[in-house]
């Protein structure tokens, strides 16, 4: 049981370029997350997804788009990546509890990107 | 919209030494409240939660959390601390979904722990 893995580890782009992360989890969750990490900011919400074939926009869904279509995989893709993006990425996954409450969030390892 | 504010941007203590995190949270309804921990270049580890019951709920580490509803906090602690615990760590409040189909995580901005030998 591997839980969360996200590949690749570390990623250095020039501006324009463009690129995918996967997110691969192994716990049968229904949610699946996408987060940005910056010092000083916290975790900040990119994109989501509530199923498979699905996808929603979070607090900072410009520049990124996703993709859902199995349930065990989350891919964040960077089209024309710029400085500003440059930071951890995160995935996560999640049960949906009673109703459609999401619970406990677990986190991959991160993928640090630099773009230059 | 839910908020999280963790106090303090950093706290160094002894080794030994006694450690409380700082948590308030902003949220309408009864909060889903987390600890999370990250350790330099790691990911996320939970530490412990609270969806409700027994206001002081204990978690992984030796580390333990009160929720105290009228004072809008979920302080982290831990009697004594280790070198190996110095990271930053995490609160976030998890909305309770009600009829949005997702719960949306907040997160707090962390505090970053120095343990000194």
């Amino acid at each position: 049981n591997a839980g969360v893995t996200q590949t690749p580890k570390f990623r250095v782009l020039k501006t324009g370029q463009s690129m995918t992360l996967l997110c691969a989890q192994d716990m049968n969750h229904e949610y699946m997350y996408w987060y940005r990490q910056d010092p000083g900011m916290g975790l900040r919400l990119i994109h989501y997804s509530v199923g498979e074939g699905t996808t929603a926009k979070g607090e900072v869904p410009d520049g990124y788009n996703v993709s859902r279509l199995k349930k065990q995989n989350f891919l964040l893709g960077l089209e024309s990546a710029a400085p500003s993006q440059t930071s951890v990425y995160f995935c996560a996954s999640s049960y949906r509890a009673g109703g459609q409450r999401a619970d406990t969030q677990y986190f991959g390892p991160g993928t640090r990107l630099t773009v230059l | 919209a839910q908020s999280v504010t963790q106090p303090d941007i950093h706290i160094t203590v002894s080794e030994g030494a006694s450690l409380e995190l700082r948590c308030n949270y902003s949220y309408g309804a009864t909060p889903y409240l987390f600890w999370y921990v990250q350790s330099p270049g790691q990911g996320l580890q939970l530490l412990l939660k609270y969806f409700s019951g027994d206001t002081l709920v204990q978690g992984i580490k030796g580390f333990e959390a009160e929720f105290k509803r009228s004072q809008s906090s979920f302080n982290l602690r831990k009697p004594s601390v280790h070198w190996s615990d110095a990271a930053e760590y995490f609160c976030a409040v998890l909305a309770n979904a009600g009829g949005t189909s997702y719960g949306k995580l907040t997160f707090g901005q962390g505090t970053i722990l120095t343990v000194h030998p």
